[in-house]
């Protein structure tokens, strides 16, 4: 099964303040049909996963432009530029190119 | 409005067997698959598996193919786990989530609290 390495496991950030969240995989994302499934949930305390970012880049309808994706093949990031109180909880990076599909162990974001 | 609205709380007998169901509306149930995904207490996300609905097809996690049985009933739009030989390991909430061609899961249910207790 592909493992996701998360990294951090916890980030304390103040309002305004930018962070970067790294997802590394075991091995690559890309698919044979030249799709990247890679995507970026949150999850706030009490509540279900949200979709923030799909197929690496795209942002989901609806979120933040804050919220940005990026990488390739085996390295991802999400950054959130300007975090805001809203944005607490925990974030998880999932792919769904291999099966089975499998999450990050996930990034707690404290607001400080 | 897409919505995923899942049934109550369960609370089952160690080596019994518990059903689940999602009820989905605000889209066509058939033209996406759902997954069903497992949070433990205090822990991450694991995936479970997915069910086409249009086709019946199904798909799981080596881990939970003696576990779970994912069906879909289409004319009422409702999606359905079985839990089997319940132990306390399966303590956890069983999320429902769509998703499309693009494999991502774009629209959670939220939550389904699964407690193993004798």
């Amino acid at each position: 099964d592909v493992v996701l390495t998360q990294t951090p496991p916890t980030l304390s950030a103040t309002i305004g303040q930018s962070v970067s969240i790294s997802c590394r995989s075991s091995q690559s994302l890309l698919h044979s049909n030249g799709n990247t499934y890679l995507n970026w949930l949150l999850q706030r305390p009490g509540q279900p996963p949200q979709l923030l970012i799909y197929l690496v880049s795209r942002l989901e309808s609806g979120v933040p432009n804050r919220f940005s994706g990026s990488g390739s093949g085996t390295d991802f990031t999400l950054k959130i530029s300007g975090v805001e109180a809203e944005d607490l909880g925990v974030y998880y990076c999932v792919q769904s190119t291999h099966a089975p599909f499998t999450f990050g162990s996930g990034t707690k974001l404290e607001i400080k | 409005e897409v919505q995923l609205q899942q049934s109550g709380p369960e609370v089952g007998r160690p080596g019994s067997s518990v059903k689940i169901s999602c009820k989905a509306s605000g889209y066509t149930f058939t033209d996406y698959v759902m997954n069903w995904v497992k949070q433990s207490p205090g822990q991450g996300l694991e995936w479970i598996g997915w069910i086409d609905p249009e086709y019946g097809s199904t798909d799981y996690a080596e881990k939970f193919k003696k576990k779970a049985t994912l069906t879909a009933d289409t004319s009422s739009n409702t999606a359905y786990i079985q839990l089997s030989s319940l132990t306390s390991e399966d303590t956890a909430t069983y999320f429902c989530a769509r998703s499309g061609l693009s494999w991502y899961f774009d629209f959670w249910g939220p939550g389904t609290m699964v407690t193993v207790s004798s």
